[in-house]
């Protein structure tokens, strides 16, 4: 089982409308969440950081944890275009000290 | 966010030569360097994992001796790919982290092996 896991996708909402997108992760002792961002040929940029229970929330974008479940979302409002890429997700093991990726969900935007 | 930055962006080189890319952290003290690998259309791949002033953590089926990788400071880490051939030709991406909880990306060096 992987540490990590995503829906390769692709995820295609219109523009304007909610973007949902899911991460699982493996019983470790995860610790921190992380919700990364990759247009084609470019590097990963954050995007988010989550540590605790609950949703926090930056501009257009949401993170979700749930860790009883071992479930972290990234909600994207009023999505763009400019918004297509693949999302990755990635979680801190602390006994560790590794970062998991997940392979990452590939979202379009519609205009 | 922080700013990390990779050089050079890209390379080209013949085929049993050595390349090095250089990782350095501009305005933080990167405590924990990360080198990836990812080939076109899949996802990253954790090549090794290096702290300042002590041998990497190799991946599992990463050759350390073909992959070396040097954390002489806080700022800056090399990744050498020795003799070089065409299955290295990739695109490599090296993180810091500078409190342990988050990497920031640098923006990666595309290698192409002739």
């Amino acid at each position: 089982q992987k540490e990590v896991e995503q829906n390769s996708g692709p995820l295609s909402v219109p523009e304007g409308a909610i973007a949902s997108l899911n991460c699982t992760y493996s019983d470790r002792v995860s610790q921190s969440f992380f919700w990364y961002r990759q247009y084609s040929g470019k590097s990963p940029e954050l995007i988010m950081s989550i540590y605790s229970n609950g949703d926090k929330e930056d501009g257009r974008f949401t993170a979700q944890l749930n860790k009883a479940s071992q479930y972290v979302s990234l909600l994207i409002r009023d999505s763009q275009p400019s918004d297509s890429a693949t999302y990755l997700c990635a979680v801190r093991v602390v006994d560790f000290n590794k970062f998991y990726f997940g392979s990452g969900t590939k979202l379009n935007v519609k205009p | 966010g922080a700013v990390v930055s990779q050089h050079p962006s890209r390379v080209i080189c013949k085929s049993g030569t050595s390349v090095k890319i250089e990782c350095r952290s501009l305005d933080f003290q990167a405590t924990t360097m990360f080198w990836y690998r990812q080939f076109p259309k899949q996802s990253l791949m954790l090549m090794a994992t290096s702290n300042e002033g002590s041998k990497a953590t190799y991946e599992q089926g990463v050759e350390k001796d073909k992959f070396l990788i040097n954390h002489a400071s806080l700022t800056l880490s090399t990744l050498t790919v020795t003799s070089a051939h065409p299955e290295d030709s990739s695109f490599y991406i090296c993180s810091a982290a500078f409190d342990q909880e988050t990497q920031y990306f640098g923006p990666g060096t595309r290698l192409l092996v002739l």
